[in-house]
């Protein structure tokens, strides 16, 4: 049974470069089994996927964020990150760390982190 | 990349069944057998019920199916139960990325 944490700021100012760090327990990070995602839910609004990365180190990301995010992962720390740059209010958001199954099933999710993008 | 359509909301009585439908296009519902359900309860984060269009992950119930047809996927939740009030989002594979819908109030009334 995997667990996920997300952890990093709660709080960034607007233009600056948010960042999170996903901590994987209960299994290694190098598995071909998961993939590995960021999904963010804006206040009172739906999910929303930002991106996915491959234990082979491809990426992918939301057409529309794509200029500004990156996923990367360190398998010797069994963690995965999130950068999102040039914020705005609009990226205020429950931000998940999720496991994939292949096809996109978010099989297992973070308890979620609350950042908000203020000065 | 569009959202998913969903119902904003669906209700039922407990012990009946609802049906709550996503429409999507020929480019992800239509084409990938990728369809996935999620519940949501207020303030906590959702939980995989269905996945690959009719698949359930092991401990959730039998009442929770999945189908698909064209370009439009469908939960059923059959005997319905207190507990089952939640968010319901539906999800699908597109071409490299995963589009969500916007999400179904279920109600148990």
């Amino acid at each position: 049974q995997l667990q996920l944490q997300e952890s990093g700021p709660g709080l960034v100012k607007p233009s600056e470069t948010l960042s999170l760090t996903c901590t994987v327990s209960g299994g290694s990070i190098s598995t071909s089994s998961y993939f590995w995602g960021w999904i963010r839910q804006p206040p009172g609004k739906g999910l929303e996927w930002i991106g996915t990365i491959y234990f082979s180190g491809a990426t992918y990301y939301r057409p529309s964020l794509k200029s500004r995010v990156t996923i990367s992962i360190d398998t010797s720390k069994n963690q995965f990150s999130l950068r999102l740059g040039s914020v705005t209010a609009a990226d205020t958001a429950v931000y998940y760390c999720v496991a994939e199954l292949p096809g996109g099933a978010s099989k297992y999710w973070g308890q979620g982190i609350l950042v908000t993008v203020s000065s | 990349q569009s959202a998913l359509t969903q119902p904003p909301s669906a209700s039922g009585s407990p012990g009946q069944s609802v049906t709550i439908s996503c429409t999507g296009t020929s480019s992800d519902i239509g084409f990938y057998f990728y369809v996935s359900w999620y519940q949501q309860h207020p303030g906590k984060a959702p939980k995989l019920m269905i996945y690959e269009v009719n698949k359930r992950p092991s401990g959730v119930p039998d009442r929770f199916s999945g189908s698909k047809s064209g370009n439009t996927a469908s939960l059923t939740v059959s005997g319905l139960q207190t507990e089952d009030e939640a968010d319901y989002y539906c999800s699908s594979q597109a071409e490299n990325s995963v589009i969500f819908g916007g999400g179904t109030k279920l109600t148990v009334l």
